[in-house]
């Protein structure tokens, strides 16, 4: 148990709908990531927040969205789902942004979402 | 931009043997961070071992080793005395210590397909 925990473990959804995801990261993490892993696209690096600020984004369509919230757990929405949205969504935590202590992540269990 | 490169789609081993899994990565970078994760059929991404660029020393983790050669940039993995349980997709990453845009990013490789004979 990596201590990284993300709700719900799988998600059915028709396309055009919105759904929410939703992360809290090891107890005294201060950085939230967001992974997305499907076939095609292997693992790619969405977003990451840092004490609730935006820090780093990467390859996040503007369709997504996310947010870091004062208690420090973040959610990932996803709004208007195509059915290449299908993929299993990581959240991942780490102590810091930058320094030694911080720069191993740590990886919840995934999210499986599937577009029908 | 970092990039991660995996050789070897799919590899096997026979239980108690020892397997190598490949990685090379490019980078303009003189220090970084670099990681073997493993992600079995339960799809949980579990951290493996990691190596600091700076260290001359290659990390080991019981079983597991990385041979880490920084001039080359390889930077492989090697499992000793094999299990059952080992059996999974094995990803290297690479991490840039530094701030900024997006190098808080782990950048993944494609993996390699990690198969267990009894």
């Amino acid at each position: 148990d990596s201590g990284v925990t993300q709700t719900p473990k799988h998600l059915i959804t028709a396309t055009g709908q919105r759904v929410t995801l939703r992360c809290s990261p090891r107890s005294g993490d201060l950085s939230v990531y967001w992974y997305q892993q499907s076939l095609d696209q292997g693992l790619q690096f969405l977003i990451q927040y840092y004490n609730g600020e935006e820090r780093a984004k990467g390859n996040i369509l503007e369709r997504f969205s996310a947010q870091q919230f004062p208690d420090l757990h973040s959610e990932l929405n996803l709004s208007s789902l195509e059915l290449g949205d299908s993929a299993l969504y990581f959240c991942a935590s780490s102590v810091g942004g930058t320094g030694t202590s911080g720069n191993t992540i740590y990886f919840g269990e995934g999210s499986w979402l599937t577009v029908v | 931009a970092q990039t991660v490169t995996q050789s070897q789609p799919e590899m096997s081993v026979q239980e108690a043997e020892t397997v190598t899994l490949s990685c090379t990565y490019d980078t303009s970078e003189s220090d970084y961070y670099l990681f073997w994760y493993k992600q079995p059929p339960s799809r949980q991404m579990i951290l493996v071992i990691r190596q600091e660029a700076y260290k001359q020393q290659n990390a080991t983790e019981n079983r597991f080793s990385v041979n880490f050669q920084k001039a080359a940039k390889s930077f492989s993995l090697k499992i000793s005395d094999s299990q059952l349980g080992d059996a999974a997709m094995y990803f290297c990453a690479y991490r840039s210590p530094r701030g900024g845009g997006s190098n808080y990013k782990l950048t993944f490789g494609k993996g390699t397909l990690l198969t267990v004979n009894p």
